[in-house]
């Protein structure tokens, strides 16, 4: 079975700082796709990014990129000059290629200092 | 596009008690996905339609969950003899057909079980 961990539950970065959250997920699949979604208090979770398991090439949107290492299973997330709204519950993801559901890591509460 | 509409925002009701929620997707996506999300933890897949056919249920889908999309554009998730366990968030999402389309999520319906 497919299972995604995220062993940080919670992160602080100072503002206009970097942070990284780490992924690590198990899958026996070679065809997949991996995001990071955003939840922030009491609003709707949205994508931040996406990852084709077929591309080597890191996935990158604006701040946000990712470091994906399908050998080691692996896929953070940087975000650099960190703001106030990016404090939220971010879950790293994994969908199977031919499957229509997302598999979710538990989270991790990221704070912003200011 | 105004978005995945899910009412009612929250439900408290006594144990026992039916109750049933509502997900108005993206008027444009044939996609449907329910997902339930307790305290601390991730979403959990429960159940996707394309249309009006319901092509998955997880096994966390108990004989007391039930859900629909009779005409392919809303979905009710109803539970029966709700229990204290279904205290949760429950998350609808929607996309259009095709590789690696995004799941767009509402803002959830959080049920309190008294």
């Amino acid at each position: 079975a497919q299972t995604v961990t995220q062993s940080q539950p919670e992160m602080s970065v100072q503002e206009a700082e970097t942070v990284t959250l780490s992924c690590t997920y198990d899958t026996s699949e070679s065809d997949y796709y991996l995001f990071w979604y955003k939840q922030p208090p009491s609003r709707q979770m949205i994508l931040v990014i996406r990852q084709e398991a077929y591309k080597q090439q890191n996935a990158t949107e604006n701040r946000f990129s990712v470091n994906f290492q399908k050998a080691a299973k692996s896929f953070s997330l940087k975000i650099s000059d960190s703001q106030l709204g990016d404090a939220a519950m971010y879950f790293c993801a994994y969908r199977r290629n031919r499957d229509d559901k997302i598999i979710f890591g538990k989270g991790t509460r990221l704070h912003i200092l200011p | 596009d105004t978005g995945v509409s899910q009412n009612p925002r929250h439900k408290i009701t006594k144990r026992g008690q039916n109750v049933t929620f509502r997900c108005d997707p993206i008027s444009e996506h044939n996609r449907l996905y329910w997902y339930r999300q307790t305290l601390g933890q991730g979403p959990e897949f429960l159940t996707y339609f394309q249309n009006e056919a319901q092509l998955e249920k997880s096994r966390l889908l108990s004989d007391r969950f039930s859900a629909e999309r009779p005409k392919g554009s809303f979905s009710t998730l109803e539970i029966q003899r709700t229990e204290q366990g279904d205290s949760a968030m429950y998350l609808c999402a929607s996309s259009t057909t095709g590789p690696n389309q995004p799941q767009h999520f509402g803002d959830g319906t959080r049920l309190s079980i008294l």
